[in-house]
């Protein structure tokens, strides 16, 4: 089975903060992605890489940033957390035709 | 675009069957995806529809017609643990799935 592993499953963070966001997966996918979801909105594409260091915005990309130095990890960067990117974020793997593995989510609150 | 539409919630009862539709406007895609998501938890895969159809897999059944564009994910015997929101996505030709908002099912002693 395809592991997908958030380091974390809750962070407090401060407004202003700089915020990193760790995703890994185990099973050599190229392609990784990162979402949040919020109530009545559903899931929103934020980012996504087809492989390392490589990029690509997704839906909603204002006020993130990502890095892949290595297949394994993809990382989300909150810049300057706000409190409108209080969000369940989530990390997922894409196998074409299989669709995503996600990973745990991590709920982030900004105060 | 891909416009998905699904119910926001729907309540059942332990034991019956439920059916939550899903209806889209797009100019094409590969597939289309059903996930389960427990509160607080990520989405899990449920099914796959390429082709028309019915794809049956125990309790849980998804349809697929494409001239309409509309799909069903078709709940039988309905459990308490079935409680959760159901996603569809369809897969476009990047391979990157749309999500709808998701269906909150509520099931009921």
């Amino acid at each position: 089975d395809v592991k997908v592993t958030q380091s974390s499953r809750y962070l407090v963070k401060r407004t202003g903060e700089k915020v990193f966001l760790e995703c890994v997966q185990d099973m050599d996918h190229e392609n990784m992605f990162w979402y949040r979801q919020d109530p009545g909105l559903g899931l929103r594409l934020i980012y996504f890489s087809y492989d390392v260091k490589m990029k690509e915005k997704g839906d909603i990309p204002e006020g993130y940033s990502v890095s892949r130095e290595k297949k394994e990890r993809f990382s989300l960067i909150l810049e300057s957390a706000s409190t409108n990117q209080t969000s369940m974020y989530l990390c997922a793997t894409l196998r074409e035709n299989y669709g995503y593995t996600f990973g745990s989510g991590t709920r982030l609150t900004v105060v | 675009g891909q416009n998905i539409d699904q119910p926001t919630e729907m309540t059942a009862t332990e034991g019956a069957i439920v059916q939550i539709n899903c209806t889209y406007q797009t100019s094409g895609f590969n597939g289309l995806f059903w996930y389960q998501q427990h509160a607080g938890e990520a989405p899990t895969f449920l099914s796959y529809n390429v082709l028309d159809g019915l794809e049956e897999k125990g309790r849980f059944s998804s349809f697929l017609s494409r001239s309409k564009g509309y799909s069903y994910l078709l709940l039988k015997e309905l459990q308490m643990k079935d409680s959760a929101s159901y996603l569809c996505a369809l897969e476009g030709g990047s391979y990157i799935p749309t999500f709808g908002r998701g269906t909150s099912l509520i099931v009921h002693p």
